[in-house]
This record gives C-alpha cells, sequence and structure tokens, in this order.
C-alpha cells in the first residue's frame, strides 16, 4: 500500500545544530508540504514543493530549507536549531488539484530543541 | 488577513448528535476541508466541500454555504472513538490551504 513516513519519529537536538528531518512517500504524488504544529495554532505551512527541483516558502519558512531531488522524498533542515522550532511537524502530499488536491499527512515528527 | 475561526473545545454525550462550526475569511475560495486528528497522530482526511450545501458520509456530513463563509461538520450518533480533534481548512486562491485551529471534541458516556 502506498504511504507517507517520517523520520525520525522523535529528536531531541541542541540549541544551534544542523538538524534534518525526513519524509518519504510512495504515492507518487507531485505535491509535497512541510507544516508545524504548535498548541494554540493552526497547521503552519513551513515550505512545500510542487515537484522534482521545486520549492517554496511557506507562511513560517524563516531557519528552515528543503530540496526536491526526486518525487519520493522532501527533506526539511534546520540550519541551526532554535528554542523556538520545538514543535510536531508533519509531511503532508497531495496529488493535483480540488477534491485531489486532499493532503494526505505523515505520522509526524516530535523535536526538542534544548 | 486570511483568518479560519473554530470554537476551541466542545463537550457531548456518547450516542447524540454534534455540530461544529468553522467560519473563514480568506482570499479566494478552492474548497474547504474537514480532518479528524487523535491526540498524538496525524491529521486524516474526512470531507471536501467545493459547492453550497451538504455532503453526507456515513455519521459524518459537512455543510457549506460560500456567501456566509461558512461550513459546518455534523456528527451522528457519537462513539467514544470520536473523542479527536477536528481541522477546518480552506484552500484559497493560491491553492494553499489555511487552516484553523481546530476543535477538540470531548465525548462523555
Amino acid at each position: 500500500d502506498a504511504e507517507i513516513t517520517q523520520s525520525p519519529r522523535h529528536k531531541i537536538t541542541e540549541t544551534g545544530r544542523q538538524v534534518t528531518l525526513a519524509c518519504h512517500q510512495t504515492w507518487n504524488h507531485n505535491n509535497m508540504f512541510w507544516y508545524r504544529q504548535d498548541l494554540g495554532h493552526g497547521l503552519r505551512l513551513i515550505h512545500y514543493s510542487y515537484g522534482v527541483q521545486d520549492t517554496n516558502k511557506g507562511e513560517v519558512s524563516d531557519g528552515y530549507s528543503v530540496s526536491r531531488s526526486n518525487t519520493e522524498d522532501l527533506p526539511l533542515t534546520l540550519e541551526s536549531a532554535a528554542s523556538s522550532q520545538t514543535s510536531v511537524y508533519f509531511c503532508a502530499s497531495s496529488e493535483g488539484q480540488g477534491e485531489t488536491d486532499t493532503q494526505y499527512f505523515g505520522p509526524g515528527t516530535r523535536l526538542t530543541v534544548l | 488577513g486570511q483568518n479560519i475561526d473554530q470554537p476551541t473545545e466542545m463537550t457531548a454525550t456518547e450516542g447524540a448528535i454534534v455540530q461544529i462550526n468553522c467560519t473563514y475569511q480568506t482570499s479566494g475560495f478552492n474548497g474547504l476541508f474537514w480532518y479528524q486528528q487523535h491526540a498524538g497522530e496525524a491529521p486524516t482526511f474526512l470531507s471536501y466541500n467545493v459547492l453550497d450545501g451538504l455532503e453526507e458520509k456515513g455519521r459524518f456530513s459537512s455543510f457549506l454555504s460560500r456567501s456566509k463563509g461558512y461550513s459546518y461538520l455534523l456528527l451522528k450518533e457519537l462513539q467514544m472513538k470520536d473523542s479527536a480533534s477536528y481541522l477546518c481548512a480552506v484552500m484559497d486562491s493560491n491553492y494553499q490551504l489555511i487552516w484553523g485551529a481546530g476543535t477538540k471534541l470531548i465525548i462523555k458516556p
């Protein structure tokens, strides 16, 4: 069955370290997204991609970067982790537009920055 | 600015009916989504509305009024497993999803 996976599921790191969160989907979807979810906030878009070599900044992109070298993967990198980046991170993918733009989510990565 | 409003928390009784409202103000509209999210888990898709009216899927129904910027999710015959957060999201003119903060639904026996 097609799926979307994230790794690691839990990560503790120190301020200033570089961290990369992996996202892998086997849906063969063109669109991939990274969100963060914090208490009291809706999901907030960090970066997104509409295809290989395409990346775009979302609402809260400062301090994060992504690259899309193939259809399946969109790794998220925190260049220099800050305590404000402690959050739950979700990766999602979608096929197209309209109802086919339904986004399917990975299980999430809980990141703690000390 | 763009805004999605939903109640923070609601409580209902097992077997009853509950309606979760969502109002939105966005730059453009290309559909409204409802997702369910159990604690510690990923959001999962429930419904999609792009035209006015009611969409029914088993125990769950979703309604949309584009002129009023309003939607609701109706859950019937509530079960304990329906205890979760329900997220409303609107796709704007740039095909970006704008998310509400979610409504935590507590089901009591």
